[in-house]
């Protein structure tokens, strides 16, 4: 069965300090990898993708094949990153996400 | 564009009640889905639908039903609800070859 972990549900951290949300999943072929973002109030949307390899508002997203990771990285937080993450790798057919968890990010000033 | 929209906002039903979660988008979007979103659980899929005509059971089907109405509109039926279905529900849709799902606003949803 597909899995998606985010292991931490609360991450806290200063504004300026480095961040990491880590994502571990358990799936089978080669999935494509999201991460989705829910700012307070707003609806669910579109991070960044694997696929893309680019940076988004300073996030960028590593796949560890070897082992199942995706983790979502920022090296300087802002007060605005605070927001819900959400980690979904879909299918090998690309017509489903899995969603992990979700991981709250809090940006202390 | 509107993207996808859903209604009702906020719903309110007693156990026993149905109701039907209305969901409409106009991307052209051949698919779309309903999932239910409960804290720490992430979301997760209830009912997706390929293309018109079609729907498939998600993760957690049991007490819904969809209709996947024409290519714009999906919609969610609660037969009789249950305080187990206090949620709130997300539509999404995606364009074919287009893994990225678009969201909608979200209707919470309590049963008491």
């Amino acid at each position: 069965a597909q899995r998606v972990t985010q292991p931490e549900k609360l991450l806290s951290v200063f504004k300026g300090a480095p961040v990491e949300l880590k994502c571990n999943y358990s799936y089978s072929g080669s999935p494509e990898l999201f991460w989705y973002v829910q700012y307070s109030r707003q609806r669910l949307q579109l991070l960044l993708r694997h696929i893309s390899r680019e940076s988004i508002k300073g996030f960028t997203a590593d796949l560890n094949k070897g082992e199942t990771s995706f983790h979502l990285k920022k090296p300087f937080a802002q007060e605005e990153d605070s927001a819900m993450y959400y980690c979904a790798p879909s299918n090998n057919a690309g017509n489903m996400l899995t969603f992990g968890g979700g991981t709250r990010l809090m940006v202390k000033p | 564009n509107a993207g996808v929209t859903q209604t009702p906002k906020f719903q309110v039903l007693k156990t026993g009640q149905s109701m039907t979660l209305q969901c409409a988008q106009d991307m052209n979007h051949n698919s779309m889905y309903w999932y239910r979103q409960d804290p720490g659980m992430g979301l997760r899929l209830i009912y997706y639908s390929a293309s018109e005509g079609t729907t498939d059971k998600g993760e957690v089907p049991n007490g819904y039903n969809v209709s996947r109405l024409n290519k714009r509109e999906f919609s969610l039926r609660l037969e009789s609800a249950a305080p187990s279905q206090t949620s709130v529900y997300f539509c999404a849709s995606s364009p074919p070859g287009n893994y990225e799902q678009y969201f909608g606003p979200g209707t919470r949803l309590t049963v008491t």
